[in-house]
């Protein structure tokens, strides 16, 4: 069975700082991956999503990049945070077809 | 892009109630999903419903594309039901999320 892990699952970092949360997935080969951002409990809104090595598409621009140097390897990137990128972000997957399937997230609080 | 609401935004029930919980979608979508958000952040998927009904348990959702509409149905509710509920529509590889609903069951 599949199994999507992101870590880490909280993360306190002072503005400025660099960022890097890592998301892989485990039993399934070149998954769609996508990085999603949730803000004050409601709204799930999609940044990035790659449906390949090197690919990466982006729907919001902003402060974030994301890259996947390996098929089931995901990762979302600052080079400096701001305070309006706090929340929990998650990753997600599908194996090509609509349907997505979520980690358990990553907590950023930027102070 | 496609917009999603759902109704009501919060609920609250006694454990044993039930309930349902509505989506509209804006313009036509290829498929529909319903997650729960459990207390811990954790999205788990419930249904994929493009169309149709499908149960699951005390749980069932119906989508009916045509008129832009999915229903979530919870009958007994629990207090374990309690969290944010969210339907989510596709088009692409887009995911576009409601709101949510923000259910709460009392013992």
């Amino acid at each position: 069975s599949q199994t999507i892990h992101q870590w880490p699952a909280t993360l306190v970092q002072p503005v400025g700082s660099p960022l890097s949360l890592e998301c892989t997935v485990e039993g399934t080969s070149n998954p769609n991956l996508y990085w999603y951002r949730q803000a004050a409990g409601r709204g799930l809104q999609l940044l990035f999503y790659s449906v390949g090595i090197g690919q990466i598409s982006s729907e919001v621009p902003q402060n974030l990049s994301a890259s996947r140097p390996q098929d089931r390897q995901f990762i979302l990137s600052s080079k400096k945070l701001l305070l309006s990128d706090s929340g929990f972000y998650l990753c997600a997957w599908s194996a090509g077809g609509p349907e997505q399937y979520f980690g358990p997230g990553t907590r950023l609080t930027v102070t | 892009g496609i917009q999603v609401e759902q109704s009501p935004p919060d609920l609250i029930l006694q454990e044993g109630a039930n309930s349902t919980l509505r989506c509209n979608f804006s313009d036509s979508v290829n498929n529909l999903q319903w997650f729960h958000q459990n207390p811990w952040g954790q999205l788990i998927n419930l249904f994929y419903i493009p169309s149709g009904t499908k149960q699951n348990g005390r749980l069932s959702a119906t989508t009916v594309a045509t008129e832009r509409y999915s229903l979530l149905y919870i009958s007994s509710s629990q207090t374990t039901d309690s969290g944010v509920y969210f339907c989510a529509g596709h088009q692409g590889n887009m995911l576009t999320f409601g709101g949510g609903t923000r259910l709460m069951v009392k013992p």
